[in-house]
């Protein structure tokens, strides 16, 4: 069955780190996100990629880095940069981007990240 | 900018409806639902386009009224799998045609 898969289900950082969150896809989706979600809150955009080698800053970028080197991939790397990790990343995809979109989201699992 | 969702949480009773609302103060291309479950990933719903159609998914159907910018989910005879957080998510040009979510609605069915 195609879906997205995410790793790890959790991940502890300490203080100064930087740590990269996985993201996989078998959809054949060319557009892919990543959404941060803070308790009692919605759903925030980090960074979107809506072709291979190519990705835009989302509204909560700062302190966050991504690559798309392959259509089926889009790392998210929170840097000692980012002073508030603390929350539940989750990456998605979808056929078609913006206006042209038809259908909705497909959601990984997410990875719920923990300064220590 | 982020649509507004009301009411912010409700209880229900099974068998019971319940409608949430979503607006926006910008001019939409698309409305989409999702629910999440606790701990989980948000599962797509539905999505509304341009031009004021109504969907039905299950007992869940939504409207959108596009020169209003509002979108509604209607929940008939809820079932307590019907439990979760509801998100709307609006796409407009003056927001660079992203996905952009709600604050989300919490419901909670009791038996």
């Amino acid at each position: 069955d195609g879906g997205i898969t995410q790793s790890p289900k959790y991940l502890f950082r300490k203080e100064g780190q930087n740590v990269t969150l996985s993201c996989e896809q078998n959809l054949n989706h060319d557009a892919m996100y990543w959404y941060r979600q803070d308790p009692g809150q919605g759903l925030r955009l980090i960074y979107y990629s809506q072709i291979v080698n190519d990705f835009q800053k989302g509204d909560i970028a700062e302190g966050y880095s991504v690559s798309r080197e392959k259509k089926e991939s889009f790392p998210l790397t929170v840097t000692s940069a980012q002073k508030n990790p603390t929350a539940f990343y989750l990456c998605a995809s979808s056929r078609g981007t913006g206006q042209y979109q038809v259908y909705g989201y497909t959601f990984g699992s997410g990875t719920r990240l923990t300064v220590v | 900018q982020q649509p507004v969702q009301s009411p912010q949480a409700v209880i229900l009773r099974e068998g019971e409806d319940a409608v949430i609302n979503c607006s926006s103060s910008k001019a939409l291309y698309s409305v989409h639902w999702y629910r999440q479950k606790h701990g989980e990933a948000p599962v797509f719903l539905m999505i509304l386009l341009k031009g004021g159609e109504q969907k039905g998914h299950e007992k869940i159907s939504a409207s959108f009224n596009e020169k209003k910018q509002q979108s509604s989910l209607y929940l008939t005879a809820s079932q307590l799998s019907y439990s979760g957080t509801y998100f709307c998510g609006t796409v407009s040009m003056e927001y660079g045609n992203k996905l952009v979510f709600g604050a989300g609605t919490i419901l909670r069915v009791k038996s």
